[in-house]
């Protein structure tokens, strides 16, 4: 069945450097989602990305869909404590009905 | 204020003592969806709702069932819980796009952690 997968499962980073996560679907996808779930919170949404190398901006955060759409990339810049979390990638394919999260990637910020 | 609420937010029971836990949204969304989170494992879909009278399985359905009945209703029944049913569970809406398709945002509840004795 379709899979995704994410890495590193976890990174601990110095406030101030920056962190990257990467996630990977071993079949093509219609578009993908990233989440960020607090510590003790529910995933909420970050952003969707439909377009083949598609680059979006969110403040320090930057979301990358790769050229194949079957990867996809989350890095932040200067990390802050806010930034603590873990960050789920979440793939559509084309079938439009199902959803599949990563296992996500789970960051600590030390400050 | 648009939300999804989910009741219980804590339960502990015994295997084997049906439970039901319930979900509703206010947002008119036609998609309807649950999940449980365990460690190292991330969100798995247990089943979801296309619109009302539509389920369909996820990628864990078995030991769990739903209806849709309402629009803004999507409770899960666990009809003879066990212990590898402990977890943790969200469930989440979303409105449908253009071409009914799920490419919209998700909006999720609070989560329900559930423990099976």
């Amino acid at each position: 069945g379709q899979q995704v997968m994410q890495i590193p499962q976890y990174q601990h980073v110095q406030e101030g450097e920056d962190f990257t996560t990467y996630c990977n679907s071993s079949t093509t996808l219609s578009n993908i989602q990233w989440y960020k779930q607090r510590p003790g919170g529910h995933p909420v949404f970050l952003i969707q990305l439909v377009k083949s190398g598609e680059v979006k901006k969110q403040k320090r955060l930057t979301f990358q869909f790769g050229e194949a759409k079957k990867n996809s990339s989350l890095h932040i810049t200067a990390t802050q404590t806010t930034d603590v979390g873990t960050y789920f990638c979440a793939g559509l394919k084309t079938s439009y009905d199902k959803v599949i999260f990563g296992p996500g990637t789970s960051l600590s910020v030390i400050p | 204020e648009a939300q999804v609420t989910q009741n219980p937010r804590y339960l502990i029971t015994v295997t084997g003592k049906k439970l039901t836990v319930t979900c509703s949204q206010n947002m008119n969304h036609e998609y309807m969806s649950w999940y449980r989170q365990d460690p190292g494992l991330g969100l798995r879909q247990i089943y979801y709702s296309m619109n009302v009278e539509v389920t369909d399985k996820g990628d864990v359905p078995e030991g769990y069932k739903v209806s849709r009945k309402e629009k803004r209703n999507f409770p899960l029944i666990l009809e003879s819980p066990s212990p590898n049913q402990t977890s943790l569970y969200f469930c989440a809406s979303s409105p449908l796009g253009l071409a009914g398709q799920v490419d919209e945002t998700q909006y999720f509840g609070p989560g329900t952690r559930l423990l099976v004795l």
